[in-house]
């Protein structure tokens, strides 16, 4: 049972560059979330999807874009990546509204921005 | 200010050791409060899940909520070595916002 899975693992880009981070859940849930986590941050939303063919901003939504391509899968793409984006992103999912049920996450992808 | 805070530790106890855990935070809409343990190198995972105010215990976990204070504990007894991660708080209003806890990182040692 895979749960939640996202690709790379890892990745370095110098800064300007462009990189999609693949996440696919096999839980059949509905609502799909990518996360940054930072030290002395906590886990900030970048952008969400509540159901297929839809996506919101959440806390942090500036140089990312995301697509749901379906129930299964939620991608985060940087367009032009800066240092500041260095960070852990963690995709997760839920059956429910994340607020009222549980958030199952991937094992994270850690990018490095030079 | 943030609108959550938890003390990022870390925090070292020995075995067997009785586990005190908080967070504060400042928005008094906050309902649903989680607790979620993070190993390294992983992702987080749910532990405990609370609804509004009082106590919730699942075998050595027990989630404490105390909303006049707006003050949230976790309280892990007998710890092992196998509880050593960050812990992070969450919580949340049910309006579609949830906010996370900057994590508090416990190593119990044998």
């Amino acid at each position: 049972n895979a749960g939640v899975t996202q690709t790379p693992k890892f990745q370095v880009l110098k800064t300007g560059q462009s990189m999609t981070l693949q996440c696919a859940q096999d839980m059949n849930h509905n609502s799909m979330y990518w996360y940054r986590q930072d030290p002395g941050m906590g886990l900030r939303l970048i952008y969400y999807s509540a159901s297929e063919g839809t996506t919101d901003k959440g806390e942090v939504p500036n140089g990312y874009n995301v697509s749901r391509l379906n129930k299964r899968e939620f991608s985060l793409r940087l367009e032009s990546a800066a240092p500041s984006q260095t960070s852990v992103y963690f995709c997760a999912s839920s059956f429910r509204r994340r607020e009222t049920g549980e958030l199952f996450f991937g094992e994270g992808s850690r990018l490095t921005v030079l | 200010q943030k609108e959550v805070e938890q003390d990022p530790g870390p925090l070292s106890v020995p075995e067997g050791a009785i586990v005190s855990l908080n967070c504060t935070y400042s928005n008094s809409a906050f309902q649903y409060f989680m607790w979620y343990r993070q190993y390294s190198r992983k992702g987080p995972e749910l532990l405990m899940y609370t609804y509004s105010s009082g106590n919730k215990e699942d075998g050595r976990f027990t989630a404490q909520v105390d909303k006049s204070s707006k003050y949230i504990s976790l309280f892990i007894r007998d710890s092992q070595p196998s509880d050593s991660a960050t812990y992070l708080c969450a919580m949340s209003a049910g309006n579609n916002d949830m906010r996370f806890g900057a994590g508090t990182r416990l190593t119990v040692k044998p």
